[in-house]
């Protein structure tokens, strides 16, 4: 079963717009990662953020998580052509150190 | 430095054989873990393995197994294959603990 789902399923936007991207997770989180999907190829880590920080920065990236309300959301900042591609926020559980869980993604389109 | 490297790329396979999938972590890393991800989904957790145990498991069935090498390499075994097995398996490597993951770029598997 998947923990995080991500909201909404699938975005269009122009070259230089934002993108932003929801995350709902249902239980006790230790982080929350997201992580980036080029055409079905791997995934690439993007930012970590720890179940006791609210917001955290990477260069274009700017994520939230708010624990009251087991969200969390991913703003891409000027965004470019080389940015389209499946954005996944994935939760480590605190009853379950180990196990990575996947939302289903977002498939994000930067029109150039 | 090498990142996470898988074999084969591609596989097509008929259904009731069996696969062995292989995986090389990132250097340095000592943690490798597997996802199933079908056509359109986040990745499934399948296993995880360190020091050549599993040390978790996700909800799939007895015909998954694996194997962790003295050299953290591993295998993925999926036995009497079935239509629904059709997916990418996708690697990831990671150092104990609870730090991102490196993931490989998969292993397309088809069973017809």
């Amino acid at each position: 079963s998947q923990q995080g789902e991500e909201d909404p399923q699938a975005l269009s936007i122009q070259e230089g717009e934002n993108a932003t991207m929801n995350c709902s997770y249902k239980t006790s989180i230790n982080n929350l990662q997201w992580y980036r999907q080029n055409s079905g190829r791997g995934l690439v880590h993007l930012i970590l953020i720890r179940s006791n920080e609210r917001e955290k920065h990477s260069g274009r990236l700017r994520v939230t998580l708010d624990t009251s309300k087991k969200s969390s959301s991913l703003l891409i900042t000027a965004s470019r052509a080389a940015d389209t591609a499946s954005y996944f926020c994935a939760t480590l559980r605190m009853d379950s150190s180990y196990k990575l869980i996947f939302g289903s993604g977002t498939r994000l389109l930067v029109r150039p | 430095d090498a990142g996470v490297t898988q074999s084969p790329t591609h596989l097509i396979k008929t259904r009731g054989q069996q696969v062995t999938l292989r995986c090389s972590p990132k250097s340095g890393h000592d943690t490798v873990s597997w996802y199933q991800q079908a056509l359109g989904q986040g990745p499934q957790f399948i296993f995880q393995y360190y020091e050549e145990e599993e040390r978790q498991r996700g909800n799939f069935p007895d015909r998954f197994s694996g194997h962790q090498f003295p050299n953290y390499s591993s295998e993925l075994n999926v036995n009497a294959l079935l239509l629904g097995d059709s997916a990418l398996y996708l690697c990831a490597s990671s150092l104990v603990g609870n730090s991102p993951l490196h993931f490989g770029n998969g292993t397309r598997l088809t069973v017809t």
